[in-house]
């Protein structure tokens, strides 16, 4: 079975900072990958994915990730953060064929500090 | 507005009593998606369907129901049966597509279920 491992819980970095979310998965199979936000009482935003092709995924708000399938890693990236990125980020992971089930992280929390 | 509404945002449940959360799309989406989130434990697959009439347990189904007699309505229904159904619960659609980019799910704005 899938699985998705978020190696922070939480990330508190100073605003204009950079800042790196990291995600892995275990499959031996080809995957789809995504990165979902969350803002406090609120459903989860797709700020990207990774379905083919080019390993470096832009999203939107500035974010950027890349896939990488030798250390089964799909980290996101932002160069500089601004206060409105403070949030819940979630990795995920699907299988290409069948149900496509989406299997989530357990979630890092991002802290943006003036 | 194309969206997914979930309805209501706050619902409490009494000891023995089920409820019912609602979730409605009008993006014309095939699949839909129960998800449950506890802090610090991420998303959990709770049922899915990718068709009306036809649905599938997902990872924590037990003292869960839903029902899918319309493609826009997918319902669930927290029974007595969860004994611990306290949580933030979201629901979600996508396209399927033969050949094509599927599921990339899209989420409502999620309904707060507490125990009274």
């Amino acid at each position: 079975a899938q699985s998705v491992t978020q190696l922070d819980s939480q990330v508190p970095v100073f605003e204009e900072a950079p800042v790196e979310l990291r995600c892995n998965y275990s499959s031996s199979v080809s995957v789809y990958l995504f990165w979902y936000v969350q803002y406090p009482n609120q459903g989860l935003q797709l700020l990207l994915k990774y379905l083919s092709g080019s390993t470096l995924v832009k999203g939107i708000n500035g974010f950027e990730a890349e896939f990488n399938k030798s250390q089964t890693s799909f980290h996101l990236r932002k160069p500089s953060v601004h206060i409105s990125d403070t949030a819940e980020y979630f990795c995920a992971v699907s299988d290409r064929g069948g149900a496509q089930k989406l299997v989530f992280g357990q979630g890092t929390r991002l802290t943006i500090n003036p | 507005d194309g969206g997914i509404t979930q309805s209501p945002k706050y619902l409490f449940r009494k000891e023995g009593q089920n409820v019912t959360l609602s979730c409605e799309q009008n993006l014309n989406h095939d699949a839909m998606y129960w998800y449950r989130q506890d802090p610090g434990q991420g998303l959990r697959l709770i049922y899915y369907s990718q068709i009306v009439n036809d649905f599938q347990k997902g990872d924590i189904a037990e003292g869960y129901s839903v029902s899918r007699e319309k493609k826009e309505s997918f319902p669930l229904t927290v029974t007595s049966a969860q004994k611990n159904p306290t949580a933030f619960y979201l629901c979600a659609s996508s396209m399927v597509q033969i050949g094509q980019l599927k599921n990339i799910q899209y989420f409502g704005a999620g309904t707060r279920l507490s125990v009274l």
